[in-house]
This record gives C-alpha cells, structure tokens and sequence, in this order.
C-alpha cells in the first residue's frame, strides 16, 4: 500500500519569507499525481499544486513551488514571501492510476506578522 | 455554480441513531467521493462511486453505505452511530480519476 509521510507537525514562518514543507511517500509504480491541499481554519480543502510524475520539471503556481525528487521519492513545497492568508494545514497526497488519493498527515503552518 | 455541497454542516448523534450526510454536485464529475478526517490526520478514503449505479469500498468503509442514483449525488449513510465515527466527513468529486478533486466544505460528526 502507498503511504504518505509528512515528518514535520509544525512550521513556523515570518511573513514575507519562505517555508518548505517536506513529504515523502512510498510506491511501486512509476506513473502517478502528487498533490498539496491547504486546508485553512474554514476546513475547506484547496487544492494548491499538482505534479505529474513523468513531468521532470517543478510546478509553480505563484509563490507556492515545488521540488520534485522521483529517485529519492520526495515532494517538498516552498510557500516564497509567505502571507498571513497562508496559515492553514498543509496535506501532500498521491495518486497513481487505477488507486485513491492518499494523504499524508499534514503540516501545520503558522505565520507570524 | 456551487460546487460540491454538503449538508448537515455540524450534527451531534446520540450512539444506536441513524442518518444520512447529502453531498450534491453541479460540474458534472462522474467520480465522487467519501472521506473522513479525525483530528490532526489526513483524510481517508470511506467509499467512492465512479459513476451513477457504481460504488466501491474505500480504506474505512465499516458502519457506513453510500448509493449514487444520479451524476450529481452521493449520500453517506450510517446505520448504527458509534463514538468511533465522531469525526469530519468530506464530499469530493472529479472529472476522472487523475483530475484534481473538488471538496465540499465538511460536515462535523459528534457521536455521544
């Protein structure tokens, strides 16, 4: 079965510089989606950044950027001159073909004006 | 265009009682989804449905069923509350099983 790992509980940022969030998960499969969902206090879950594995390039979205790393099986997210709107639980999650999305247990992340 | 919604946004069951949580999407995605999230842990994956007349068992599925009559609805059903299942229960839904998944915004479970 795949799991997803976030070692980090808790991170802690002053606003306007940057965090990276850490995730590494477990698979057997060469062909999958890597996800980060932000989850603010409102419980909404919002998709943030998506990466498809055979992609060799980063996603970006904004300030919100990844680094993809297949060999060591790593998907860490860089929030870049991070926001008070930014506070909220991040969650990584995969995906592969013909399986469910699975979550890691989620980061939390506070920032501080 | 609302999305996915859900409803109840809170409810507090008493343990033996029954109820069913509504989950309702207008995009038109043909899958749909139940998870639920226990505090501090990610979701898991309770059933999903890949179109109407279609459902299959996620990592979680004891004490619940779900139908899927119709593209637009997926009810999650608890026949006998158990303090186990107080938790936060999520709809999502997508445009195929690789696409992003649209949530709804949670309906808070307490079981007493």
């Amino acid at each position: 079965a795949q799991t997803v790992t976030q070692s980090q509980p808790e991170m802690s940022v002053q606003e306007a510089e940057t965090v990276t969030l850490s995730c590494t998960y477990d698979t057997s499969e060469s062909d999958y989606y890597l996800f980060w969902y932000k989850q603010p206090p409102s419980r909404q879950m919002i998709l943030v950044i998506r990466q498809e594995a055979y992609k060799q390039q980063n996603a970006t979205e904004n300030r919100f950027s990844v680094n993809f790393q297949k060999a060591a099986k790593s998907f860490s997210l860089k929030i870049s001159d991070s926001q008070l709107g930014d506070a909220a639980m991040y969650f990584c999650a995969y995906k592969a073909a013909g399986n469910k999305l699975t979550f890691g247990g989620g980061t939390r992340v506070l920032v501080k004006p | 265009n609302a999305g996915v919604t859900q409803t109840p946004k809170f409810r507090i069951l008493k343990i033996g009682q029954s109820m069913t949580l509504q989950c309702t999407q207008d995009m038109n995605h043909n899958y749909m989804y139940w998870y639920r999230q226990d505090p501090g842990m990610g979701l898991k994956l309770i059933y999903y449905s890949v179109g109407a007349g279609i459902t299959d068992k996620g990592e979680v599925p004891n004490g619940y069923n779900v139908s899927r009559s119709t593209t637009e609805d997926f009810p999650l059903r608890l026949e006998l509350a158990a303090p186990s299942q107080t938790s936060v229960y999520f709809c999502a839904s997508s445009y195929g099983e690789s696409n992003e998944q649209y949530f709804g915004p949670g309906t808070r479970l307490t079981v007493t």
